[in-house]
């Protein structure tokens, strides 16, 4: 199993600019899930997924979608990007039973000048 | 907003030395989980604990609950410089799905 992929692994955008951050797993998990981590912030929930067809907002979903169209994939798209959203972006997926463990991509490093 | 604070946010001890990590929260729980950061890595769990439950050993990782206290702690016994890494503490609130809620982390450094 590759577990759970990711993406770029670095992307430098100019301000305006659209794009999409790519995950996969290959688990078979229901939930799936994006994170941005800050310095001294921890990691704050962006949106995330409970299945196919079904998404809903975290913490910080401004200047981002998202949309679940298959079990194995949950891409994160920044609509125009701005400096604020200079960040690491991770991704996770586990099983919708709320005691199981979350599996974390390698995660998005991403600048927007 | 941060559910978790977690104290020390740096932490340097000598290799065989025990290293203690804690965690508070704020609002009720279903588990509380640990994970582990390597420089410029993806998040890796360690280790959950259920509100119900006091403590939980895995290797040489000892986690305690208090949720009176609201508060959690990470005990990592005879450190070595593979250690050295960002701990984070999570929470999956009551309710609250599988959202997890990470706390500032603690920065652990291990010298030979």
């Amino acid at each position: 199993n590759a577990g759970v992929t990711q993406t770029p692994k670095f992307q430098v955008l100019k301000t305006g600019q659209s794009m999409t951050l790519q995950c996969a797993q290959d688990m078979n998990h229901e939930y799936m899930s994006w994170y941005r981590q800050d310095p001294g912030m921890g990691l704050r929930l962006i949106h995330y997924s409970v299945g196919a067809g079904i998404t809903d907002q975290g913490e910080v979903p401004n200047g981002y979608n998202v949309s679940r169209s298959t079990t194995e994939d949950f891409p994160l798209r920044l609509l125009s990007a701005a400096p604020s959203q200079t960040s690491v972006y991770f991704c996770a997926s586990g099983r919708v039973a709320s005691t199981d463990t979350q599996y974390f991509g390698p995660g998005t490093r991403l600048t927007v000048l | 907003s941060q559910q978790g604070e977690e104290d020390p946010q740096a932490l340097s001890i000598q290799e065989g030395e025990n290293a203690t990590m804690n965690c508070s929260y704020k609002t009720s729980i279903n588990n509380l989980q640990w994970y582990r950061q390597n420089s410029g890595r993806g998040l890796v769990h360690l280790i959950l604990i259920r509100s119900n439950e006091r403590e939980k050993h895995s290797g040489r990782l000892r986690v305690t609950l208090d949720t009176s206290k609201k508060s959690s702690s990470l005990l990592i016994t005879a450190s070595r410089a593979a250690d050295t890494a960002s701990y984070f503490c999570a929470t999956v609130l009551t309710g609250g799905g599988n959202k997890l809620t990470f706390g500032t982390g603690t920065q652990l450094k291990v010298e030979l």
